[in-house]
């Protein structure tokens, strides 16, 4: 069964560094998110992309967020500036129509 | 705009006893409705989805929910618990052209021996 895969598993990163998630979607989807689960919080939406631009974005993702899909494949979400309270696990999904959304097994961030 | 409501943030059953998982939603045009389960330490898995025809969904692991228009209700259950079924579970919606999952703070399910 087609998986949606993100690495790394785990990052550790010092406070006011950058990091770059990586996701890679099933291929044949078209529409991409990144979710976000702070420790003991609901899962939060954080940005949709589509045909190759945002299509939503949250409140949550400010400036020091972005996304990319550099190269057909892979679906990246870069923290410019990491602040303590982002650390959290972050999903990625695709889909590839209104509702068969499929999650990566997420990677965990940790701000230090 | 959607939200979700899990009642019961922690749910304990007995080995073989029914599971009842309450979610109640509101949204302003018919919503579809998703129910995840995640084991520790792992993703996201799609337990069962409603999105029109029938109103009772069938899931994987014997689950199922009820989609319920006049409650705003999508209660997820099973009729005997199995150890394997501890995990934190999550209901979500998603509603009209908007794309995104609204999710409820989930609902961790342990089941004792």
């Amino acid at each position: 069964e087609p998986e949606v895969t993100q690495t790394p598993s785990h990052q550790v990163t010092q406070m006011g560094q950058e990091v770059i998630l990586r996701c890679v979607p099933i291929s044949n989807h078209l529409y991409f998110y990144w979710y976000r689960q702070i420790l003991g919080q609901k899962v939060e939406f954080l940005v949709s992309f589509y045909n190759n631009e945002i299509s939503e974005k949250s409140e949550i993702f400010d400036d020091q967020f972005s996304v990319e899909r550099p190269d057909g494949s892979n679906f990246t979400l870069k923290i410019r500036s990491t602040k303590l309270e982002d650390s959290a696990m972050y999903f990625c999904a695709s889909c590839r129509d209104d509702y068969g959304y499929t999650f990566g097994s997420g990677t965990r961030l940790t701000v230090v | 705009a959607q939200s979700v409501t899990q009642l019961g943030s922690h749910v304990s059953v007995s080995e073989g006893a029914l599971v009842l998982l309450r979610c109640n939603y509101s949204s302003s045009v018919p919503p579809y409705l998703f129910w995840y389960v995640q084991y520790p330490n792992q993703g996201l898995q799609l337990l069962l989805k409603y999105t029109t025809g029938a109103t009772l969904v069938k899931g994987i692991n014997g689950f199922e929910a009820e989609f319920k228009k006049s409650e705003t209700s999508f209660h997820l259950t099973k009729p005997s618990a199995h150890m394997s079924d501890a995990a934190e579970y999550f209901c979500a919606v998603k509603a009209g052209n908007n794309r995104k999952l609204i999710w409820g703070l989930g609902t961790s399910l342990a089941v004792n021996p």
